[in-house]
């Protein structure tokens, strides 16, 4: 079993441009989140989608954040254009649903300069 | 509005002595709670879990208890190793998880020779 995983591990870019993590689920898992963590706020739910629908995406700063799940095996989460306080690690989960528990991939660590 | 408080950002036990990290919720709309250890550079791993209809669960070393009129659970590490030095955080959810977890800001726990 493979795990979460995510691409690429770190991002370094300068402040507007556009930024793109990418998430493959764990094979046969129907729900997908992603999470922010910053020492100020700890893990946020920034949006989550079940059967590649998104379902809540109020957790999703503004605008300039987006999200897609085109199909089971794959997400997105973009930032554009991005700005210093974005800066963070990113991490996508997925899980089975219901009491089922989160799986999480080892992050993106972002830094916009 | 944090709606899971993990008060103590960081916790120091003595190897072979109980740990207990604590956890206080304020939606009493949760009926699932997780703890999940995460190491640097690596995501969040899950731990041991609990449902709101039971008050205790056990896992090897580690139990989870839950007060839900005081709206507070906590985890025991029994007895401390090496290896659970880490940072701990505690989640909690609607629907069973389905929803999505809340996770509060984490503790640190250090594990002393």
């Amino acid at each position: 079993d493979a795990g979460v995983i995510q691409s690429p591990r770190h991002e370094v870019t300068e402040m507007g441009q556009e930024v793109t993590l990418r998430c493959k689920p764990i094979s046969g898992h129907n729900s997908l989140f992603w999470y922010r963590q910053t020492m100020m706020r700890g893990l946020e739910l920034l949006i989550y989608f079940n059967n590649n629908v998104p379902i809540d995406d109020s957790g999703m700063p503004e605008d300039r954040f987006s999200a897609k799940m085109p199909n089971a095996s794959f997400s997105t989460l973009k930032i554009q254009p991005s700005e210093p306080r974005d800066s963070a690690v990113y991490f996508c989960a997925s899980s089975r649903g219901g009491h089922s528990p989160l799986h999480f991939g080892n992050g993106t660590r972002l830094t916009v300069t | 509005d944090q709606q899971v408080k993990q008060n103590s950002p960081s916790l120091s036990v003595q190897e072979g002595r109980i740990s207990i990290l604590n956890c206080d919720y304020t939606n009493s709309m949760f009926d699932y709670f997780l703890w999940y250890k995460k190491y640097p550079a690596e995501g969040p791993t899950f731990l041991i879990s609990i449902s709101s209809i039971k008050d205790k669960n056990e896992d090897g070393r580690f139990t989870v208890f839950l007060n839900k009129s005081a709206k507070h659970l906590s985890l025991h590490i029994v007895p401390s190793q090496p290896g659970d030095s880490a940072v701990y955080f505690c989640g909690s959810g609607t629907g069973g998880g389905a929803d999505g977890l809340t996770f509060g800001k984490g503790t640190h726990l250090i594990i002393q020779p």
